[in-house]
């Protein structure tokens, strides 16, 4: 059974960076391909970026081109997604997703595994 | 940039059936998924590639998908499946993924 373990909540200040981890069990974390989505407090969810099989990359949603850097240490089964000069509207849980069923290399069209979330708040 | 547009909400009997559109451009020429959020927790995938239920999700949930529009029904629905529910789709023009803006169920 696929485990998605993210890291707690964070605060910070408006121009600083936030770096979220998601830690992998129960499953070989280089068959798969993780992806971030966030939710604004009662707003809906966002798909931020991720693995992409047709050229091996990150692909990032075009809001987010720049600010956003999404890594992965093989050596501990962990990705992460990073942020940077974040301001308010960015205050939101993050999430990592991804599905177990088609493997890193081929498409995935849904997610069935998230993580639990980790909220980050920007404020002064 | 790619947009799926789902109504706010929609209201329901306990027992009644529940349907949830999803529009988009030529939603129907990709595969639609569905998610189930109830406050406080993480989605949950109830469909997967338009029609396919995830092992233990219940047999009142299924799903459609053709032309511009993905749907979502619930029949016999249960007070337990008072929640938000989102569509998604993955954009071949892009290569980026979408979600749906996102339907509050209620269970009256």
């Amino acid at each position: 059974q696929v485990q998605l373990v993210q890291s707690g909540a964070e605060v910070k200040k408006p121009g600083a960076s936030v770096k979220v981890s998601c830690k992998v069990s129960g499953y070989s974390f280089t068959e798969l391909s993780m992806h971030w989505v966030r939710q604004a407090p009662g707003k809906g969810l966002e798909w931020m970026g991720g693995f992409d099989p047709e050229n091996g990359e990150t692909i990032y949603a075009q809001k987010f081109q720049g600010r956003l850097t999404m890594t992965e240490d093989t050596s501990t089964d962990t990705a992460y997604m990073e942020v940077s000069s974040l301001r308010s509207d960015d205050t939101a849980v993050y999430y990592c997703a991804t599905d177990a069923d088609t493997g890193r290399y081929a498409r995935p069209y849904y997610f069935d595994y998230w993580g639990q979330g980790t909220l980050v708040t920007v404020s002064s | 940039s790619y947009e799926l547009t789902q109504p706010p909400s929609v209201s329901v009997s306990p027992g009644q059936t529940a349907s949830i559109t999803c529009s988009g451009d030529k939603v129907g020429d990709t595969y639609a998924s569905w998610y189930q959020q109830k406050p406080g927790q993480s989605p949950v995938l109830v469909i997967f590639e338009d029609t396919k239920r995830p092992s233990g999700i219940p047999e009142r949930f299924s799903g459609s998908n053709s032309g511009n529009a993905a749907t979502l029904t619930i029949s016999g629905t249960q007070a337990m499946d008072e929640a938000d529910y989102y569509c998604q789709a993955w954009d071949s023009s892009t290569g980026l993924y979408v979600f749906g803006t996102g339907t509050k169920v209620t269970v009256l």
